[in-house]
């Protein structure tokens, strides 16, 4: 069975300051992918990177930032110098290769103060 | 614009009765899911279908039931059965297995039980 905990499930920080969201993933599967999604306030869920099992490079996108690390089975994804409009919902999420279901994490709601 | 359109945005449903809701997409996606969504906590899957005129049972289908007639629609049918239907509900469609690079989704139907 695959499962996937994010263990913190509310950051609130003032703009500008980094924050880093913590997603840990179980799997017996030797290749899979590994997703983040953003939920703004709208609720419509917002593709944001897509890992597979056998890229362990981490990754930037402008602010944006993903640590891989496949020997402590975790993702991470950190906001550099957040902003108000990052405040939403951040999914992380598992679907083992050739798979049809992903697993969601519970969640981690980031609110970004000005 | 391609896209997965899901109505009513907001629905209310008296206790004991069932109700549709709606997706449908024009990304000429096989595969199509029903999560649903708890406030706080992370998305749940309930149905899903990776061709037409054929599903599968999700984590949590008991009291739900779904039809797949066209690629481009899969409506959710909440029935009487389901004691605590009050949840936002989220459809997705996704390329099928074995291509999987990721799930799209629509903008939710709110749900209460009034």
């Amino acid at each position: 069975a695959q499962k996937v905990t994010q263990a913190q499930t509310e950051i609130s920080v003032v703009e500008k300051e980094d924050v880093t969201l913590d997603c840990v993933y179980e799997t017996r599967d030797t290749t899979y992918y590994l997703f983040w999604y953003k939920q703004p306030p709208s609720g419509e869920l917002v593709f944001l990177i897509r890992r597979n099992s056998f890229d362990e490079q981490n990754e930037i996108s402008g602010r944006y930032s993903w640590n891989f690390q496949k020997s402590t089975s975790s993702f991470n994804f950190t906001i550099t110098a957040s902003q108000v409009v990052d405040s939403a919902v951040y999914f992380c999420a598992l679907i083992k290769a050739a798979g049809n279901k992903l697993t969601f994490g519970g969640g981690t709601r980031v609110l970004v103060k000005p | 614009d391609g896209g997965i359109t899901q109505s009513p945005k907001y629905l209310f449903r008296k206790e004991g009765q069932n109700v549709t809701l709606s997706c449908e997409q024009n990304l000429n996606h096989d595969a199509m899911y029903w999560y649903r969504q708890d406030p706080g906590q992370g998305l749940r899957l309930i149905y899903y279908s990776q061709i037409v005129n054929d599903f599968q049972k999700g984590d949590i289908a008991e009291g739900y039931s779904v039809s797949r007639e066209k690629k481009e629609s899969f409506p959710l049918t909440v029935t009487s059965a389901q004691k605590n239907p009050t949840a936002f509900y989220l459809c997705a469609s996704s390329i099928p297995r074995g291509l999987f690079t990721e799930a799209f989704f629509g903008q939710g139907t709110r749900l209460t039980v009034v």
